[in-house]
């Protein structure tokens, strides 16, 4: 089976730096990835990391380490439309899924 | 190009009436998805289909059959909804590549009384 674990709340203020970890156990391993969903919204696709290292798409960053089953998302020069729930989900080589519980950022002015 | 669409956005069911949640996406993927989310937790897979004509379950498959009605579309039904049931439902398309990336819909509200 698959499980992923991450914090369940994080607050930062504005203009701040955030990182969210994810643990994941797993069967098989082929990426993880990162959604964000703001209350009331669909998960929209943030990153995806198949490989170990970072990597960097505008203010948000994702790192993988496959040695570790760990991985995180950094969220750079923070804004409140940043406020919303944070999803690592990790896939396996067929096609199934499995997200984390989620984080819950409160961004504060 | 409208992504994922689902429809109804939003269902009341009494307990043990059927209903069929629809789900279209156009842009050419393969695989699909049907995720239940219940408030303040993740996402659980229901059931996936890798490719047209092909079904299979995923963590919480009881009580919910699906369709592949072709590449666009994929249906999720309850033959006699329980109030356990009472959820926000997602469909999901996947591109599969160097960025694995689901689109989602804008999901399926369903109260159960």
């Amino acid at each position: 089976g698959q499980s992923l674990e991450q914090p369940s709340e994080v607050t930062a203020v504005e203009g701040a730096i955030v990182q969210i970890n994810c643990t994941y156990q797993t069967s098989g391993f082929y990426g993880l990835s990162w959604y964000q969903q703001h209350d009331g919204g669909a998960p929209t696709f943030l990153s995806y990391n198949g490989l170990d290292g970072l990597e960097e798409t505008g203010r948000f960053s994702s790192f993988l380490s496959r040695s570790d089953s760990y991985g995180y998302l950094l969220l750079q020069e923070l804004q409140m439309k940043d406020s919303a729930s944070y999803f690592c989900a990790v896939s396996d080589y067929g096609q199934n899924f499995v997200f984390g519980p989620g984080t819950r950022l409160s961004v504060l002015p | 190009n409208a992504g994922v669409t689902q429809t109804p956005k939003f269902q009341v069911l009494k307990t043990g009436q059927s209903m069929t949640l629809q789900c279209a996406q156009d842009m050419n993927h393969n695989s699909m998805y049907w995720y239940r989310q219940d408030p303040g937790m993740g996402l659980r897979l229901i059931y996936y289909s890798a490719s047209e004509g092909t079904t299979d379950k995923g963590e919480v498959p009881n009580g919910y059959n699906v369709s592949r009605l072709n590449k666009r579309e994929f249906s999720l039904r309850l033959e006699s909804a329980a109030p356990s049931q009472t959820s926000v439902y997602f469909c999901a398309s996947r591109r599969v590549g160097n960025q694995e990336t689901q689109y989602f819909g804008p999901g399926t509200r369903l109260l159960v009384l």
